[in-house]
């Protein structure tokens, strides 16, 4: 079956501490991935996108993600968090030929000040 | 500005009183879809539509009914509302269906937080 997992429910870090936030997928074939934030009381944004081409994607805001296919992972980084990156933030998946996307349950990040 | 709006925001009702949550979105986008969001599982999808009076079942459709008659309107109706149906509920829209490279982001709506007693 199609899943999306986040094993990183909540992560605690101190600001200009290094991210890394794990997300797994299980899809067969083909697969668009995309990582989503989501500010306190805000909606979703899109931070990221994978279709193709080079694994390693940069988004906004200095996050990026790397696709490991082998590994079935798509883990976003930043090397440096800041406390405005406090928020929840959602892996989701997508077979490239199908409209429906599966999201991650999610990883709420909060960082001291 | 091109956004998607849903209404209301904010919703307390009874068990078995319908209601309908409006979404509107004015980036003539033909896919829309709406989402619950529930603490500890993400984001399902309940319904999607790729164009008007084409709309499909996502993962938890039981519970809602959708319509799409106009192309910039998907309103989600809960026919007869139960507390299972409390959640944070997202509409979203694209140009094309998502896959499609380079139009396939979607945007969200701002989110309705529905509670059914």
């Amino acid at each position: 079956a199609q899943s999306v997992s986040q094993h990183n429910h909540h992560v605690i870090l101190s600001e200009a501490a290094s991210l890394e936030l794990g997300c797994n997928y299980s899809y067969g074939g083909t697969v668009n991935l995309f990582w989503y934030v989501q500010y306190p009381g805000q909606h979703l944004q899109l931070l990221l996108k994978y279709f193709s081409g080079d694994p390693l994607v940069k988004g906004i805001k200095g996050f990026e993600a790397e696709f490991i296919k082998s590994k079935f992972s798509f883990n976003l980084r930043k090397p440096s968090v800041q406390w405005s990156d406090t928020a929840e933030y959602f892996c989701a998946a997508q077979g490239s030929s199908a409209s429906k996307i599966i999201f991650g349950s999610g990883t709420r990040l909060s960082i001291r000040p | 500005e091109a956004q998607v709006t849903q209404n209301p925001r904010y919703l307390i009702t009874v068990t078995g009183k319908k209601l309908t949550v409006t979404c509107s979105q004015n980036m003539n986008h033909e896919y829309m879809s709406w989402y619950r969001q529930d603490p500890g599982l993400g984001l399902r999808q309940i319904y999607y539509s790729m164009n008007v009076e084409v709309t499909d079942k996502g993962d938890v459709p039981e519970g809602y009914k959708v319509s799409r008659k106009e192309k910039r309107n998907f309103p989600l109706i809960l026919e007869s509302p139960s507390p299972n149906q409390t959640s944070l509920y997202f509409c979203a829209s694209s140009l094309y269906p998502s896959g499609t490279p380079g139009q396939e982001t979607q945007y969200f709506g701002p989110g309705t937080r529905l509670l059914v007693l």
